[in-house]
Protein backbone atom coordinates (compact mmCIF):
# COMPACT_ATOMS: atom_id res chain seq x y z
CA UNK A 1 0.00 0.00 0.00
CA UNK A 2 1.55 3.43 -1.50
CA UNK A 3 1.71 6.22 1.26
CA UNK A 4 1.63 9.94 0.59
CA UNK A 5 3.52 10.33 -3.09
CA UNK A 6 4.90 13.84 -4.05
CA UNK A 7 6.73 15.19 -7.25
CA UNK A 8 8.97 16.50 -7.97
CA UNK A 9 11.66 15.62 -5.42
CA UNK A 10 13.94 18.34 -5.94
CA UNK A 11 13.08 22.35 -7.91
CA UNK A 12 14.87 25.22 -8.91
CA UNK A 13 13.02 27.96 -10.18
CA UNK A 14 13.82 31.82 -10.43
CA UNK A 15 12.30 34.70 -8.94
CA UNK A 16 8.98 35.77 -11.08
CA UNK A 17 8.26 32.17 -12.41
CA UNK A 18 5.62 29.70 -11.56
CA UNK A 19 5.68 26.65 -10.27
CA UNK A 20 3.43 23.38 -9.59
CA UNK A 21 3.65 20.37 -7.51
CA UNK A 22 1.99 17.14 -7.40
CA UNK A 23 0.75 14.80 -4.57
CA UNK A 24 -0.89 11.58 -4.71
CA UNK A 25 -2.61 10.33 -1.10
CA UNK A 26 -2.66 7.29 0.80
CA UNK A 27 -5.06 5.12 -0.78
CA UNK A 28 -8.20 5.21 0.87
CA UNK A 29 -8.05 8.93 1.93
CA UNK A 30 -10.13 11.66 0.42
CA UNK A 31 -8.59 14.30 2.31
CA UNK A 32 -5.12 16.57 1.02
CA UNK A 33 -3.30 19.45 3.19
CA UNK A 34 -0.67 21.55 2.03
CA UNK A 35 2.59 22.51 4.17
CA UNK A 36 5.90 25.00 4.18
CA UNK A 37 8.79 23.98 6.09
CA UNK A 38 11.30 26.72 5.91
CA UNK A 39 14.20 25.75 7.55
CA UNK A 40 15.02 25.17 11.13
CA UNK A 41 10.72 25.47 11.62
CA UNK A 42 7.78 23.52 11.89
CA UNK A 43 5.51 23.29 8.91
CA UNK A 44 3.22 26.06 8.21
CA UNK A 45 -0.31 25.23 7.01
CA UNK A 46 -1.38 26.84 3.57
CA UNK A 47 -4.88 24.87 2.50
CA UNK A 48 -6.76 22.17 2.95
CA UNK A 49 -9.34 20.48 0.23
CA UNK A 50 -11.78 18.29 0.62
CA UNK A 51 -14.40 17.01 -2.21
CA UNK A 52 -12.48 18.98 -4.50
CA UNK A 53 -13.14 21.95 -2.89
CA UNK A 54 -10.61 24.24 -0.57
CA UNK A 55 -12.00 23.92 2.50
CA UNK A 56 -9.57 25.47 5.12
CA UNK A 57 -6.72 28.35 4.06
CA UNK A 58 -3.94 29.42 6.04
CA UNK A 59 -2.54 32.79 6.30
CA UNK A 60 -0.74 32.63 2.41
CA UNK A 61 -1.32 35.11 -0.24
CA UNK A 62 -3.33 34.46 -3.68
CA UNK A 63 -0.61 33.72 -4.90
CA UNK A 64 -0.94 30.40 -3.32
CA UNK A 65 -3.18 28.24 -4.83
CA UNK A 66 -4.39 24.41 -5.45
CA UNK A 67 -6.89 22.29 -6.57
CA UNK A 68 -7.52 18.54 -5.78
CA UNK A 69 -8.90 16.22 -8.61
CA UNK A 70 -11.93 13.53 -8.78
CA UNK A 71 -9.22 10.56 -8.24
CA UNK A 72 -7.98 12.57 -4.94
CA UNK A 73 -4.91 13.41 -5.73
CA UNK A 74 -3.38 17.40 -5.23
CA UNK A 75 -1.88 20.47 -6.83
CA UNK A 76 -0.43 23.08 -4.91
CA UNK A 77 0.58 26.06 -7.48
CA UNK A 78 2.54 29.07 -6.68
CA UNK A 79 2.82 32.20 -8.86
CA UNK A 80 5.10 35.09 -8.59
CA UNK A 81 7.76 33.31 -7.26
CA UNK A 82 9.68 35.37 -4.17
CA UNK A 83 13.18 33.96 -2.87
CA UNK A 84 11.53 33.40 0.75
CA UNK A 85 8.95 31.16 -0.97
CA UNK A 86 12.19 28.35 -1.26
CA UNK A 87 11.15 25.79 1.67
CA UNK A 88 10.46 22.13 1.69
CA UNK A 89 6.58 21.73 0.62
CA UNK A 90 4.55 18.84 2.34
CA UNK A 91 1.72 17.44 1.84
CA UNK A 92 -0.61 15.09 4.18
CA UNK A 93 -3.35 13.19 3.13
CA UNK A 94 -6.33 12.19 5.47
CA UNK A 95 -9.55 10.23 6.19
CA UNK A 96 -11.98 13.40 7.39
CA UNK A 97 -14.32 11.35 10.26
CA UNK A 98 -17.69 12.73 11.08
CA UNK A 99 -16.15 13.69 14.61
CA UNK A 100 -13.95 15.97 12.66
CA UNK A 101 -11.49 14.32 13.89
CA UNK A 102 -8.61 12.77 11.70
CA UNK A 103 -4.63 11.59 11.29
CA UNK A 104 -2.59 13.09 8.95
CA UNK A 105 0.11 11.07 6.61
CA UNK A 106 3.10 13.03 5.32
CA UNK A 107 4.57 12.28 2.02
CA UNK A 108 8.54 13.07 1.38
CA UNK A 109 8.28 16.66 0.10
CA UNK A 110 9.60 18.59 -2.64
CA UNK A 111 12.19 21.15 -1.90
CA UNK A 112 11.90 24.03 -3.81
CA UNK A 113 14.67 26.65 -4.02
CA UNK A 114 13.88 29.83 -5.60
CA UNK A 115 17.26 31.63 -6.86
CA UNK B 1 -4.61 33.16 16.77
CA UNK B 2 -3.65 29.23 17.80
CA UNK B 3 -0.06 28.84 18.50
CA UNK B 4 2.06 25.76 19.84
CA UNK B 5 4.95 25.89 22.01
CA UNK B 6 7.93 24.08 22.08
CA UNK B 7 10.48 24.36 24.59
CA UNK B 8 13.89 23.01 24.46
CA UNK B 9 14.99 23.44 20.80
CA UNK B 10 18.26 21.16 21.47
CA UNK B 11 17.95 17.99 23.74
CA UNK B 12 21.16 16.09 24.13
CA UNK B 13 20.85 12.73 26.10
CA UNK B 14 23.06 9.83 26.44
CA UNK B 15 21.54 6.81 25.23
CA UNK B 16 19.74 5.09 28.14
CA UNK B 17 18.30 8.47 29.73
CA UNK B 18 14.79 9.66 30.07
CA UNK B 19 13.11 11.87 27.57
CA UNK B 20 10.86 14.49 28.58
CA UNK B 21 10.08 16.94 25.39
CA UNK B 22 7.67 19.80 26.39
CA UNK B 23 4.37 21.22 24.68
CA UNK B 24 2.35 23.59 25.03
CA UNK B 25 -0.82 25.27 23.04
CA UNK B 26 -3.26 28.28 23.41
CA UNK B 27 -6.19 27.35 22.37
CA UNK B 28 -9.23 26.82 24.96
CA UNK B 29 -11.64 24.51 22.64
CA UNK B 30 -11.52 21.20 21.87
CA UNK B 31 -8.51 19.92 20.40
CA UNK B 32 -6.55 17.09 19.02
CA UNK B 33 -3.26 16.46 19.54
CA UNK B 34 0.00 14.79 17.75
CA UNK B 35 3.54 14.30 18.26
CA UNK B 36 5.54 13.71 14.87
CA UNK B 37 8.88 12.99 14.41
CA UNK B 38 11.51 13.10 11.73
CA UNK B 39 13.94 11.08 11.30
CA UNK B 40 17.46 12.03 9.49
CA UNK B 41 16.17 11.71 5.84
CA UNK B 42 12.97 10.72 6.26
CA UNK B 43 9.77 12.33 6.38
CA UNK B 44 7.21 13.13 8.94
CA UNK B 45 5.35 10.31 10.61
CA UNK B 46 2.94 9.77 13.44
CA UNK B 47 4.21 9.10 16.70
CA UNK B 48 1.41 9.13 19.02
CA UNK B 49 -2.06 11.24 18.97
CA UNK B 50 -4.97 12.38 21.70
CA UNK B 51 -8.73 12.92 20.52
CA UNK B 52 -10.14 12.10 23.76
CA UNK B 53 -10.55 9.89 26.72
CA UNK B 54 -7.59 8.55 28.86
CA UNK B 55 -5.11 11.31 28.70
CA UNK B 56 -2.45 9.31 28.64
CA UNK B 57 -1.58 7.92 25.26
CA UNK B 58 1.23 5.60 24.13
CA UNK B 59 2.50 5.55 20.80
CA UNK B 60 5.28 4.16 18.89
CA UNK B 61 8.78 2.45 19.40
CA UNK B 62 7.76 3.09 23.85
CA UNK B 63 6.93 6.90 23.60
CA UNK B 64 3.58 8.26 24.90
CA UNK B 65 2.65 11.48 26.14
CA UNK B 66 0.09 13.32 28.61
CA UNK B 67 -2.66 15.39 28.07
CA UNK B 68 -3.33 18.02 30.74
CA UNK B 69 -6.03 19.99 29.97
CA UNK B 70 -5.80 22.19 32.40
CA UNK B 71 -2.39 23.50 31.44
CA UNK B 72 -2.47 23.26 27.63
CA UNK B 73 -0.30 20.90 27.43
CA UNK B 74 0.84 17.56 25.64
CA UNK B 75 4.29 16.52 26.76
CA UNK B 76 6.51 13.56 25.11
CA UNK B 77 8.10 11.05 27.31
CA UNK B 78 10.20 8.36 26.98
CA UNK B 79 11.86 6.25 29.98
CA UNK B 80 14.99 5.17 27.66
CA UNK B 81 15.99 6.40 24.58
CA UNK B 82 18.34 4.66 21.97
CA UNK B 83 20.81 5.94 19.73
CA UNK B 84 18.39 5.26 16.92
CA UNK B 85 15.92 8.15 18.56
CA UNK B 86 18.12 10.78 17.06
CA UNK B 87 15.46 12.80 15.03
CA UNK B 88 13.44 15.93 15.55
CA UNK B 89 9.95 15.87 17.01
CA UNK B 90 7.10 18.36 16.10
CA UNK B 91 4.05 18.99 18.42
CA UNK B 92 0.33 19.65 16.13
CA UNK B 93 -2.27 21.05 17.75
CA UNK B 94 -5.78 20.33 15.83
CA UNK B 95 -8.59 22.61 17.03
CA UNK B 96 -11.94 21.00 16.36
CA UNK B 97 -14.14 24.12 16.15
CA UNK B 98 -13.83 27.23 14.66
CA UNK B 99 -10.25 26.73 12.86
CA UNK B 100 -10.70 23.08 12.32
CA UNK B 101 -9.26 20.90 10.31
CA UNK B 102 -5.77 21.95 9.91
CA UNK B 103 -2.40 21.42 12.33
CA UNK B 104 -0.77 23.95 13.91
CA UNK B 105 3.24 22.57 14.54
CA UNK B 106 5.81 23.78 17.04
CA UNK B 107 9.05 24.67 16.01
CA UNK B 108 10.33 21.42 16.84
CA UNK B 109 12.80 19.71 19.02
CA UNK B 110 16.20 18.54 17.50
CA UNK B 111 17.42 15.37 19.75
CA UNK B 112 20.58 13.91 19.61
CA UNK B 113 21.09 10.70 21.34
CA UNK B 114 24.38 10.24 22.36
CA UNK B 115 26.05 6.56 22.81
Amino acid sequence: DAGVTQSPTHLIKTRGQQVTLRCSPKSGHDTVSWYQQALGQGPQFIFQYYEEEERQRGNFPDRFSGHQFPNYSSELNVNALLLGDSALYLCASSYTLQTGSYEQYFGPGTRLTVT
Amino acid sequence: AQSVSQHNHHVILSEAASLELGCNYSYGGTVNLFWYVQYPGQHLQLLLKYFSGDPLVKGIKGFEAEFIKSKFSFNLRKPSVQWSDTAEYFCAVNPLTGGGNKLTFGTGTQLKVEL
